[in-house]
């Protein structure tokens, strides 16, 4: 069974960093593109970052991109994104999703809250 | 960059009766990378259909999808009261864009 564990959301104040991470198994993780896609409050979905099975190729939303980075650890199959200098705009659940960038997203997590407010 | 517009916004239905989303793009969506999505309150998304027409794992046969380059559709042959939740089209070519959203409410 495919799971995934986001972890790390929380509150920050506008400027700051956080780290979310995501535990991933019950399939290949090195063999799998990953992403996260956030959810401002009462939003729609909103794709933010995906990154290559062997983490070689990393792609960005415009909105993110110098501010976020997205990473992976295949050996402890494990999913991260450094968010920095955040905003407000920023608020929202993130989820890490299985795939994506050619394919769709078949999988997905509960998500984690970031909250970026003084 | 391809921008979705889902429509309508609001799909008021009882049960029973079938649903139609729309999703259409402002450019041509390559290799019929459109994925269709349900969305409930306070859940993840749920991949429902992938390839414009396919169904993904465990997807009941009332869910079906048709389409090609800008113009697309989701429908729901009959409702259950299940099925009553957010849907979203997204093209998961290079720079991954979701619609908006048609939210299938109960009349």
């Amino acid at each position: 069974e495919v799971q995934l564990l986001e972890s790390g959301g929380g509150l920050v104040q506008p400027g700051g960093s956080l780290r979310l991470s995501c535990a991933a198994s019950g399939f290949t993780f090195s063999n799998n593109a990953m992403s996260w896609v956030r959810q401002a409050p009462g939003k729609g979905l909103e794709w933010v970052s995906t990154i290559s099975g062997s983490g070689a190729g990393t792609y960005y939303a415009d909105s993110v991109k110098g501010r976020f980075t997205i990473s992976r650890d295949n050996s402890k199959n494990t999913l991260y994104v450094q968010m920095n200098s955040l905003r407000g705009e920023d608020t929202a659940v993130y989820y890490c999703a299985k795939s994506g960038y050619s394919r769709p997203h078949d999988y997905w997590g509960q998500g984690t809250l970031v909250t970026v407010s003084s | 960059e391809i921008v979705l517009t889902q429509s309508p916004g609001t799909l008021s239905l009882s049960p029973g009766e079938r649903a139609t989303l729309s999703c259409r793009a402002s450019q041509s969506i390559s290799n019929s990378y459109l994925a269709w999505y349900q969305q409930k309150p306070g859940q993840a998304p749920r991949l429902l259909i992938y390839g414009a027409s396919s169904r993904a794992t465990g997807i009941p046969d009332r869910f079906s999808g048709s389409g090609s380059g800008t113009d697309f559709t989701l429908t729901i042959s009959r409702l259950e009261p299940e099925d009553f939740a957010v849907y979203y089209c997204q093209q998961y070519g290079s720079s991954p864009r979701f619609g908006q959203g048609t939210k299938v409410e109960i009349k």
